[in-house]
């Protein structure tokens, strides 16, 4: 079992709140990523990181800002949430070693911007 | 473009029957498929994981094949399960960079009725 952790699971806040969504790895590895995904839809990136101090923007344009500071730690933030950003956001890390790339997944957060 | 494709969309089937799923993909040059499991409101759990020479890998019930001339993966499932209800998402990953980049499919929602 992953050991990759996202709080909150669940989260509805107000329209111009700041939020940051939490998201922490035990297992070592250098890479993490963060999908959005509406609905019945595909997995977006949105942001990923090759290690400490190193983040950047995915496929998806995202207003969110991400932070590598640890590499355990790969938080998002949204500054002012809106009713666009709402959506499950799910966080993944993968092996360090070139190859397999096995990607692990937390539970999610969804967030709801009322 | 590099895309993955799978269908059906959505499938209906009685537990205890067999069904499979299929993935075809135009990701190059071509690292590794995935076959994924996601509950609803849950982060993806990895079934299978194959590479370029495997063109087949187990895991319970659950059977993927692979054939890497034509790009195209199919994930059988024996004797399904009320517990099998999922969205199944094929995963491709490229060896072009670094990161490899991981290409979702929309996924397969499969349920199973007694």
């Amino acid at each position: 079992e992953a050991d990759i952790y996202q709080t909150p699971r669940y989260l509805v806040i107000g329209t111009g709140k700041k939020i940051t969504l939490e998201c922490s790895q035990t297992m070592g590895h250098d890479k993490m990523y963060w999908y959005q995904q509406d609905p019945g839809m595909e997995l977006h990136l949105i942001h990923y990181s090759y290690g400490v101090n190193s983040t950047e923007k995915g496929d998806l344009s995202s207003e969110s800002t991400v932070s590598r500071i640890r590499t355990e730690h790969f938080p998002l933030t949204l500054e002012s949430a809106r009713p666009s950003h709402t959506s499950q956001y799910l966080c993944a890390s993968s092996e360090p070693t070139t190859g397999r790339h096995e990607a692990f997944f937390g539970q999610g957060t969804r967030l709801t911007v009322v | 473009k590099n895309q993955v494709e799978q269908s059906p969309q959505s499938l209906i089937i009685l537990e205890g029957k067999n069904c499979t799923l299929q993935c075809n993909y135009t990701v190059s040059p071509f690292s590794n498929l995935r076959w994924y499991k996601q509950d609803t409101g849950r982060g993806p759990v990895s079934l299978t994981i194959m590479t370029f020479s495997e063109n087949t890998k187990s895991n319970g019930r659950y059977t993927a094949t692979l054939d890497a001339d034509t790009k195209q993966s199919s994930l059988h499932i024996t004797a399904s399960q009320l517990s099998d209800s999922a969205s199944y998402i094929c995963v491709v990953s490229d060896r072009g960079s670094t990161l490899g980049r991981l290409y979702f499919g929309r996924g397969t929602q499969l349920t199973v009725w007694p």
